[in-house]
């Protein structure tokens, strides 16, 4: 079946730091590709995404490229924030039928220090 | 900016008990999901709804899992006698369109003692 697979953490990184956490996924198909985030105390939120291959996603800094030939989607940042520490989640969405589920990487904690 | 709200944040109940955890959806939304992740598991999906039925389930929604939308605002996910391995952050979602992007709540931890 299909699957995410997250690089495990924690990840603890200086700030000004560049970030890269790694994610591959197996699907049938063409999946859509998202980032989510979760900051302490709150929801997961959508951070990025892309939906077909070459595509890169970007958002406060953050991207993603849609890597079909590496079944890749690795999440980069050049200079990280203290804020930017949270639990970084990788996931995928099949594009068949009426398929709407969300399938999760373990997702990969980041603290980053001032 | 609208948002999902779950309630309670945190829940603690007895094996065997019944246990209904809340969720009200952004308003205009139409598609609504549970999912949970088990303390250091992957978050796994449980149940997508739509049109006032269950559009998708997975084999974690068994017999004991009901979801519920009982008014225009809230859906609701049941279990009716808790077991220890039910313990978990529960989170519900919901989207715009069924293939819109899924917005989250904070999540309701569980806790069967």
């Amino acid at each position: 079946g299909d699957s995410v697979t997250q690089m495990e953490g924690p990840v603890t990184l200086s700030e000004e730091a560049f970030l890269t956490i790694n994610c591959t996924y197996t699907a049938t198909g063409y999946p859509s590709l998202f980032w989510y985030v979760q900051y302490p105390g709150e929801g997961l939120q959508l951070l990025l995404k892309a939906t077909k291959a070459d595509d890169k996603g970007s958002n406060k800094g953050f991207e993603a490229t849609y890597r079909k030939e590496t079944t890749s989607f690795h999440l980069e940042k050049g200079s990280v924030q203290v804020s930017d520490s949270a639990v970084y989640f990788c996931a995928l969405k099949a594009r068949a039928g009426n398929n709407r589920k969300l399938i999760w990487g373990l997702g990969t904690s980041l603290a980053v220090n001032p | 900016e609208p948002e999902v709200t779950q309630t309670p944040s945190h829940q603690v109940t007895q094996m065997g008990q019944e246990v209904i955890l809340r969720c009200v959806p952004i308003s205009n939304h139409l598609y609504f999901y549970w999912y949970r992740q088990i303390l250091g598991q992957k978050v796994e999906f449980l149940v997508s709804f739509y049109n006032n039925e269950i559009s998708e389930k997975s084999e974690i929604f068994d017999d004991q899992f009901s979801v519920e939308r009982p008014d225009g605002s809230n859906f609701t996910l049941k279990i009716r006698s808790t077991k220890l391995e039910d313990s978990a952050m529960y989170f519900c979602a919901s989207s715009e369109r069924g293939q819109g992007i899924q917005y989250f709540g904070a999540g309701t931890r569980l806790s069967v003692l």
